[in-house]
């Protein structure tokens, strides 16, 4: 597994219902991002993990976001009572230094429509 | 705080003609300058970054980049582009020092490449 990869690809939902989203960082990268990107917009910053530092939570644009990160694997992006707006690609990065430029490496993302 | 601008939303370009999409940043001190590409359906790709040094900077596909502390910009440079680069593109900025590197991305410029 060489790259970032993100599960599922595709979500459907219902309005209201809530949504569990996937991301599996390069192994051995320390820093995660997560960015959501509306439909012909850019990407938006939602929240960061460093290691086992408290993550930097300043772009989750509500309380119904949350996310989990397991020391340096596996994050969860979690949407409560999804609305439409929330309709949008999720991309999940990885990064392996912040002691220097930290070029980040994307997955493919999950693309969530909300109905 | 920091921030990105691409003043191009969308540009189409005819295949073998040369190609500059436009970056401008806000920042205080030394960036840290990022080109990333977004093909349909695939996640974001680094073209080629900046961080010091020679302020021409070469990257993936023939691309490559000029840092202008003068203009505060960055812009990217095809001399002739190719069909498959047809794309977006997206500019970005982070801080140019040590620790958390929380970089800011620009609303992308979509490019269309017509025969």
């Amino acid at each position: 597994g060489a790259g970032v990869s993100q599960s599922p690809s595709n979500k459907v939902t219902e309005k209201g219902k809530d949504v569990e989203l996937r991301c599996d960082p390069i192994s051995g990268h320390t820093a995660l991002y997560w960015y959501r990107q509306r439909l012909g917009q850019g990407l938006e910053f939602l929240i960061y993990f460093q290691g086992n530092s408290a993550p930097d939570k300043s772009g989750l644009p509500s309380d119904r976001f949350s996310a989990e990160r397991t020391g340096e694997s596996v994050s969860t992006l979690t949407i409560q009572r999804t609305q439409q707006e929330d309709s949008a690609v999720y991309l999940c990065a990885s990064s392996s230094r912040i002691s220097s430029y930290n070029e980040q490496f994307f997955g493919p993302g999950t693309r969530l429509t909300v109905l | 705080a920091q921030s990105v601008t691409q003043p191009d939303i969308h540009i189409t370009v005819s295949e073998g003609a040369s190609l500059e999409l436009r970056c401008n940043y806000s920042y205080g001190a030394t960036p840290y300058l990022f080109w990333y590409v977004q093909s349909p359906g695939q996640g974001l790709q680094l073209l080629l970054k900046y961080f010091s040094g020679d302020t021409l900077v070469q990257g993936i596909k023939g691309f490559e980049a000029e840092f202008k502390r003068s203009q505060s910009s960055f812009n990217l440079r095809k001399p002739s582009v190719h069909w498959s680069d047809a794309a977006e593109y997206f500019c970005a900025v982070g801080p140019g020092s040590g620790g958390y590197q929380k970089v800011t991305f620009g609303t992308g410029t979509k490019l269309q490449v017509i025969p």
